[in-house]
């Protein structure tokens, strides 16, 4: 079954300790996307990566980091989370950012 | 970089009436414009998308219209049913360079909820 899967759906930690939401698709995409979505402020592009190895900054990259060494996968990471990171976040996948995004089932994240 | 505005934030409509939700973005160099529902607590689903070499695009009760000279798009739900109730969300994205043509940040509105009395 082609999917994005997203590990852990839900994670509540303290500020300061460093965590990674990992993502991984089976459907041979090349673009990959990180969102987080706020009430209010809709869907906003965190990190994205056109390929492995080539990761760009989206909207809100500021307190996170990626990275992309294999094409299925596209970690996310939080190195010192701080409450304001405490958001739903959504990984999607793609061709590429000119088709259809294939979004995974959303990690609600919670940061004391 | 690109700015997309979605109106109205909310809508209430009769089951049955259409539903018209309005999007404008600011890069004119902006050529794909898609269309995603996102039902309470699931993942955003894609339900139609428009290149700007197109002005129009149907999908049975669904329709995107597309002005590039005036930088809007709009989504139109005909024949509304309560299954309709969702969360839109409007995006856009400039499609330049090498990698197929995708420069690769696509930028959503802020989202409107949808909802249909029966």
């Amino acid at each position: 079954e082609a999917q994005v899967t997203q590990n852990p759906r839900y994670l509540i930690t303290v500020t300061g300790k460093k965590l990674t939401v990992t993502c991984s698709q089976n459907m041979n995409h090349e673009y990959m996307s990180w969102y987080r979505q706020d009430p209010g402020l809709g869907l906003r592009q965190i990190y994205y990566s056109m390929n492995v190895e080539v990761t760009d900054k989206g909207d809100v990259p500021e307190g996170y980091k990626v990275s992309r060494k294999e094409k299925r996968n596209f970690p996310l990471i939080l190195e010192s989370p701080s409450p304001n990171q405490t958001s739903l976040y959504f990984c999607a996948s793609s061709l590429d950012s000119y088709n259809e995004q294939f979004f995974g089932p959303g990690t609600r994240l919670t940061v004391l | 970089g690109e700015n997309v505005e979605q109106h109205p934030s909310t809508l209430s409509v009769q089951e049955g009436d259409s539903a018209v939700i309005k999007c404008t973005y600011s890069d004119s160099a902006s050529n794909y414009f898609p269309w995603y529902k996102q039902e309470l607590g699931k993942r955003p689903q894609l339900i139609i998308d428009i290149r700007s070499n197109v002005g129009e695009k149907k999908d049975q009760r669904i329709a995107v219209t597309l002005n590039k000279t005036a930088k809007h798009f709009s989504l139109h739900i005909t024949e509304t049913q309560p299954e309709d109730s969702a969360v839109y969300f409007c995006a856009a994205s400039t499609s330049v360079g090498d990698y197929g043509g995708s420069q690769g940040n696509l930028i959503f509105g802020k989202g409107t909820k949808l909802s249909v009395k029966p």
